[in-house]
């Protein structure tokens, strides 16, 4: 019973190049996170889905920044254009149904922007 | 600013001692919940707490919940060098299914 895995673990990109980060949920969960942990920080939501919906993109960066979790495969948060800013790590969390309780947590994707 | 701060920001400690973290938050909240990160590392969810609830154990670790306060304590007794960790807590808000909402973490260093 695997937990929720993302990939890659660790990610380097130039400026100005496409950071692409996957999110396998939980077997059976069709609910999906995405939150931000900058360098001593504590985590920030970003953006939560279900399949093939976007539900709550509060904490989305307006620009550069869009996520999507298909009918099949992994959920994707997908950044362009990065930039030092970006560098950051991205968990992303699965429940069974939309609740705070129950979320839990994959290992995170470190980004590094060179 | 961020819904819940923690207090305080960093604690040393010898082994054996107790340690003791606070969060506080400001809106209503339907649970609380303690997690724990090493270095590097992902979240190890330690503990949840709901809005009714006053106090928690769950083996060395006691949390309480102070609604009318506003405020979370994270207590853990005798520790080890392996709970060298941050420790974040993180509300689930009335109102919100969604999202949780993290402070900004108590980094905690026990040496030998």
């Amino acid at each position: 019973n695997a937990g929720v895995m993302q990939n890659p673990r660790h990610l380097v990109r130039r400026r100005g190049q496409e950071a692409r980060l996957r999110c396998s949920p939980m077997k059976g969960h069709s609910h999906v996170y995405w939150y931000r942990q900058l360098p001593e920080e504590g985590l920030k939501f970003m953006v939560y889905l279900q399949k093939e919906n976007i539900i709550d993109e509060s904490g989305m960066p307006k620009e550069r920044f869009s996520a999507e979790f298909p009918k099949e495969g992994p959920s994707i948060l997908r950044i362009q254009q990065v930039v030092r800013g970006d560098s950051a790590a991205y968990f992303c969390a699965s429940s069974p149904a939309p609740s705070t309780d129950t979320q839990y947590f994959g290992p995170g994707t470190r980004l590094t922007v060179l | 600013s961020q819904q819940g701060e923690e207090d305080p920001q960093a604690l040393s400690i010898q082994e054996g001692e107790n340690a003791t973290m606070n969060c506080s938050y400001k809106t209503s909240i339907n649970n609380l919940q303690w997690y724990r990160q090493n270095s590097g590392r992902g979240l190890v969810h330690l503990i949840l707490i709901r809005s009714n609830e006053r106090e928690k154990h769950s083996g060395r670790l006691r949390v309480t919940l102070d609604t009318s306060k506003k405020s979370s304590s994270l207590l853990i007794t005798a520790s080890r060098a392996a709970d060298t960790a941050s420790y974040f807590c993180a509300t689930g808000l009335t109102g919100t299914a969604s999202k949780l909402t993290f402070g900004t973490g108590t980094r905690l260093q026990v040496t030998l």
